[in-house]
């Protein structure tokens, strides 16, 4: 498959547990953004990375969310000692090109992992 | 501070109506891109304009069309002759600092046959 992949695609979590997401973005993407989509809302930004390199993680809610990237492909974004509130849509984005060039580029999304937080 | 609003929640149509999808938004950038997006019930993003700050001139594909006015902020999208498989929530988005996508709340359309 050519398009970003997610998963799990769906999780259930009881409060408290930690919850890892990964993301692949589409093959040889510089740019990597998860946002966070709240049931009835518009996606909300979460973090951004340029390879490996986190350039703005300003969305992120807490210090229980943790995002990486280490070599420059895969990101998986991790909640730790989920709470209700943080059930949403988790998507991620890619695309091509990293801020020097990338402006216009259009980000492309995954189908998302919706996580539930019992 | 950089906005999008959809001040549509909701639209119902009829098959075969012409409905037209607002948007309004804020930024103090000179240069900006404005984006469309269709999520289906599958929940996938789905990529359907990009329009840059410079370029005021209408877009016409398909049975879509978007009609941007830098004068009023706005960025409106018009389906026409609407099929059922146009149902979907549509969100209009703005381009900000570092490339991240401000979106709007959505506007979720539905066609009746």
């Amino acid at each position: 498959g050519a398009g970003v992949s997610q998963s799990p695609r769906y999780k259930v979590a009881k409060r408290g547990q930690d919850v890892a997401l990964r993301c692949d973005p589409i093959s040889g993407h510089v740019s990597l953004f998860w946002y966070q989509q709240a049931l009835g809302q518009g996606p909300e930004f979460l973090t951004y990375f340029q390879n490996e390199a986190q350039l703005d993680k300003s969305g992120l809610p807490s210090d229980r969310f943790f995002a990486e990237r280490p070599e420059g492909s895969v990101s998986t974004l991790k909640i730790q000692r989920t709470q209700q509130e943080d059930s949403a849509v988790y998507l991620c984005a890619s695309k091509p090109r990293g801020l020097a060039g990338g402006v216009t580029d259009t980000q492309y999304f995954g189908p998302g992992t919706r996580l539930t937080v019992l | 501070a950089q906005k999008v609003t959809q001040a549509q929640t909701e639209i119902s149509v009829v098959e075969k109506e012409d409905v037209t999808l607002d948007c309004v938004y804020e930024t103090r950038d000179t240069t900006y891109y404005l984006f469309w997006y269709k999520q289906p019930p599958s929940g996938e993003l789905v990529f359907l304009i990009r329009r840059n700050s410079f370029d005021e001139q209408n877009e016409i594909s398909g049975r879509y069309s978007w009609n941007f006015q830098k004068s009023t902020s706005s960025f409106n999208f018009t389906i026409t002759a609407s099929q059922v498989v146009d149902s979907a929530v549509y969100f209009c988005a703005l381009s900000g600092g570092g490339g991240k996508l401000i979106f709007g709340q959505g506007t979720e359309l539905s066609v009746k046959p």
